[in-house]
């Protein structure tokens, strides 16, 4: 099994550039989501979905917008990058908390 | 609401030394999971154990340990005569399953940077 895939391993945006990060998982696992890590700060929620077709906004969705038309995709995207989103992001998803959290490799993004 | 709190943000032993890393959890609901979760410099996060709320016996795992108790709200994490390739930022999470809309959503706490030194 494969898990959860993220791509890309590494991305370098210019301020007002969008861009998709991409999470897949072959599991069919019902709950995705989107964390991003930054330095002291901890994993904090940007995005989730408990399901395809429904999405919902974390602690930090400012700048996040996501879609889920499919169990196994939870694309990630950034409409107009600013240099607050240079971050490292982490995707998620579980069949439930019972069960555990699988996470991508994540993705390092830096906006200059 | 959901909150982790991780009070230790650095702690630095030396090789062979025991460490405590606190973890401090607030919740209203009854059913909930707590994880802890290591990340090593080469960033991925590494899954070490998962505790239901019902469960409160302690478990050991090698030289790891687990402390929980639900009257503290604390699930604290023991690592016995550390090691150097302990060195990672260690995480504390909890995941809430009283209710659907917040099922699937992990809370963290900001994380401890352990360093072993040798």
């Amino acid at each position: 099994n494969a898990g959860v895939t993220q791509t890309p391993k590494f991305q370098v945006l210019k301020t007002g550039q969008s861009m998709t990060l991409q999470c897949a998982q072959d599991m069919n696992h019902e709950y995705m989501s989107w964390y991003r890590q930054d330095p002291g700060m901890g994993l904090r929620l940007i995005h989730y979905s408990v399901g395809a077709g429904i999405t919902d906004q974390g602690e930090v969705p400012n700048g996040y917008n996501v879609s889920r038309s499919t169990t196994e995709d939870f694309p990630l995207r950034l409409l107009s990058a600013a240099p607050s989103q240079t971050s490292v992001y982490f995707c998620a998803s579980t069949k439930g908390g019972l069960y555990g959290y699988t996470f991508g490799s994540g993705t390092r993004l830096t906006v200059v | 609401a959901q909150k982790v709190t991780q009070a230790q943000t650095e702690i630095s032993v030396v090789e062979k030394e025991d460490v405590t890393l606190d973890c401090v959890y607030e919740t209203r609901d009854t059913t909930y999971y707590l994880f802890w979760y290591k990340q090593p410099p080469s960033g991925e996060l590494v899954f070490l154990i998962r505790r239901n709320s019902f469960d409160e016996q302690n478990e050991i795992s090698g030289r790891y340990s687990w402390n929980f108790q639900k009257s503290t709200s604390s699930f604290n994490f023991t690592i016995t005569a550390s090691q150097v390739v302990d060195s990672a930022v260690y995480f504390c999470a909890l995941t809430v399953a009283d209710r659907g809309s917040t099922l699937g959503r992990l809370y963290f706490g900001r994380g401890t940077q352990l360093t072993v030194w040798p």
